[in-house]
């Protein structure tokens, strides 16, 4: 099946800085990826969709100029989290869209754990 | 997407036949159904994808009934790796829609 990276796999950083996770679809282009936030023991929550060459769709209540998304080529997009605060702690996943050989679903990546101290 | 509804978690023995429900009362003719399995701190794996009677694959097997308003994932002779959270989504056009996910069903095999 289509394979989706993400780096770095955990990160801790300290209250105020910004922290850059990059999701990487390696065996397809991927035109769309999407951004998941998850809490411990809970789902996961849609932040936001990436287009390759376009801006990002955000979900409701996320805000835009704290989770800066970029999607520069068919198989990187990158979600950087800016002054970043404890309360931003949690489990970033992402998955791409592979649209090729007759499919057409969402591969997700391993996931990216951010501890703000 | 349809709302989907599944029990919170389930228990099962190694070596037994796992089948976990999922009722989506709401779907629509377009839409599919595809099963989601999630491990703790990784993302989720898709599992199976279906759209009426069954379908089934190394990993498992989707049983949709004829009025398709629940479906059922099997999961042959579980072992203790199965351990996860398994989530049912429903939809039409699963590349380019925004999935939302449920609570999904937590599934814990014991030795």
């Amino acid at each position: 099946g289509a394979v989706v990276s993400q780096h770095p796999s955990w990160v801790i950083c300290k209250s105020g800085t910004s922290v850059k996770i990059e999701c990487r679809s390696l065996d397809f282009q991927a035109t769309t990826m999407f951004w998941y936030r998850q809490f411990p023991k809970q789902s996961l929550m849609l932040m936001a969709t990436s287009n390759e060459g376009s801006k990002a769709t955000y979900e409701q209540g996320v805000e835009k100029d704290k989770f800066l998304i970029n999607h520069a080529s068919l198989t990187l997009s990158t979600l950087t989290v800016t002054s970043a605060h404890p309360e931003d702690s949690s489990f970033y996943i992402c998955s791409a869209r592979d649209q090729g050989q007759g499919t057409d679903t969402q591969y997700f990546g391993p996931g990216t754990r951010l501890t703000v101290l | 997407l349809a709302k989907t509804t599944q029990p919170i978690s389930m228990d099962s023995y190694e070596g037994q036949e796992v089948n976990i429900t999922c009722s989506h009362n709401n779907i629509a003719t377009n839409d599919y159904i595809t099963w989601y399995q999630q491990f703790p701190s990784q993302g989720p794996r898709f599992i199976i994808q279906g759209y009426k009677t069954k379908v089934t694959n190394e990993v498992a097997s989707l049983f949709i009934p004829a009025d398709r308003k629940s479906s059922t994932l099997s999961l042959p002779r579980v072992s203790l790796s199965d351990t996860a959270v398994y989530y049912c989504l429903v939809g039409a056009d699963f590349g380019n829609e925004k999935l939302t996910f449920g609570t999904g069903t937590r599934l814990t095999i014991i030795p």
